[in-house]
């Protein structure tokens, strides 16, 4: 399995407060993910980067933002959650144009994150 | 934008039948297309990419078929197994990085 962890793996929080989730790797790809799951809407880009500080949005950013300061880190921010940011968030990673790689993309284990 | 359609939403079969799993897009433009599984309240197995130059990509009882100038490709799964309960997702890259889902078949294998 590629070596990507999610923390926290649940999280309960009120409509208004700041959240925080963390992808880390060990894989050393470029590129990093993050996406939502929702039932009815499958799975959604929200963010992604193409290298340290090179990041970019995805089709449903509004409310997010993230940082990438080291290659293995990719931090997912709700500035204030609201109820509809209930979802499970995936991070994936993919490494694309070297040698051998084709965007294979590999998902972490995902964040339940509850929004009240 | 690209817009990804698998179906059947939803399939049963009895063990040992083969498993016929359908996925198409609207774009003929991609770079690659993923076949991945997951199981319920898990993350995503990528199970097989299949680039946009080749026709087909085999491993172990999957094999995906890729037809792009239909917007189509095909997962098959032979002789499925109760362990093969789960729900399929297809996902097509344009021609940069971004993947675009379909919503998915989840398939039962009813022992």
């Amino acid at each position: 399995d590629a070596g990507i962890t999610q923390s926290p793996r649940h999280k309960v929080t009120e409509t208004g407060t700041p959240v925080t989730l963390r992808c880390h790797q060990t894989e050393n790809h470029r590129y990093m993910y993050w996406y939502r799951q929702d039932p009815g809407h499958g799975l959604r880009l929200i963010h992604y980067s193409y290298g340290v500080k090179d990041t970019d949005k995805g089709e449903v950013s509004d409310g997010y933002s993230v940082s990438r300061s080291k290659t293995e880190d990719f931090l997912l921010t709700l500035e204030s959650a609201t109820s509809s940011q209930t979802s499970v968030y995936f991070c994936a990673i993919s490494e694309f144009g070297l040698a051998g790689t084709y965007n294979e993309q590999f998902f972490g284990p995902g964040t339940r994150l509850t929004v009240l | 934008k690209q817009e990804v359609t698998q179906i059947p939403a939803a399939l049963s079969v009895p063990e040992g039948e083969n498993l016929v799993l359908n996925c198409s897009f609207t774009d003929s433009a991609i770079y690659n297309l993923q076949w991945f599984r997951q199981d319920p309240g898990k993350g995503l197995t990528s199970l097989l990419l299949i680039q946009s130059s080749q026709r087909e990509q085999t491993s172990g009882r999957l094999n995906a078929s890729l037809d792009k100038s239909s917007g189509r490709s095909t997962l098959y799964i032979a002789a499925s197994q109760p362990g093969d309960s789960a729900t399929y997702l297809c996902a097509v890259a344009p021609n940069d990085y971004k993947l675009s889902f379909g919503a998915g078949t989840t398939v039962t294998v009813r022992a």
